[in-house]
């Protein structure tokens, strides 16, 4: 069982907006700015979205952001593309024995 | 460019060992934290493992522990995973990763990522 939880699915249309959600607790999510957001596509390598929360790596697009509230945070993809259609994997550090936590991942169909 | 190259996977019997290898090029490796990550067939990413720079601190995911050892050799550029004691569950792709770095700055998160070797652990 993933430690961080994630919706099993969300679906948007083209142009739409969506948020996934990933919710941790006050020894993860609530205790740092250590969440990470992944994309994966089928039998490919996860690539970095957001990291630190809310930060875009270089070439990201900026139709992608994140925020954080309490032990919860969130990926928002705006104005949804076919291409956008992946797997997405919540991120965090953690105070626990285990350092870095993921969430059990959200499979984003865009219709 | 970074690239991480990972090897070493296969076919192993429960109770087995195998030693995976990563290895890095396209960047100073010796100053970069890195970390082993897994996804079983059809599942999400599980955390394993991660190195500091010079080996003096190392961190397990509590399914591994007392089983698997990270190392490093900053002279080969290679990340190394010793697997011993292997189970069926261990049956997954593991990703080896870099810290991200941007002007600078490391940041803690996980940043570039290799293809992945499969390790399967069957009778």
């Amino acid at each position: 069982q993933s430690s961080l939880t994630q919706p099993a699915s969300v679906s948007g249309s083209p142009g739409q907006s969506i948020t996934i959600s990933c919710t941790g607790t006050s020894s993860d999510v609530g205790a740092y700015n250590y969440v990470s957001w992944y994309q994966q596509y089928p039998g490919k390598a996860p690539k970095l979205m957001i990291y630190d929360v809310s930060i875009r790596p270089s070439g990201v697009s900026n139709r992608f952001s994140g925020s954080k509230s309490g032990n919860a945070a969130s990926l928002t993809i705006s104005g949804l593309q076919a291409e956008d259609e992946a797997d997405y994997y919540c991120s965090s550090y953690s105070s626990t024995s285990t350092p870095w936590v993921f969430g059990g991942g959200t499979k984003l169909t865009v219709l | 460019e970074v690239q991480l190259v990972e090897s070493g996977g296969g076919l192993v019997q429960p109770g087995g060992s195998l030693r995976l290898s990563c290895a890095a090029s396209g960047f100073t490796f010796s100053t970069f934290w890195m970390h082993w990550v897994r996804q079983a067939p059809g599942k999400g990413l599980v955390w394993v493992s991660r190195i500091n720079t010079d080996g003096s601190t190392i961190n397990y995911a509590d399914s591994v522990k007392g089983r698997f050892t990270i190392s490093r050799d900053n002279a080969k550029n290679t990340l190394y995973l010793q697997m011993n004691s292997l189970r069926v569950e261990d049956t997954a792709v593991y990703y080896c990763a870099t810290n991200y770095y941007l002007s600078g700055t490391y940041y803690t998160t996980m940043g570039s990522w290799g293809l992945g070797t499969l390790v399967t652990v069957s009778s």
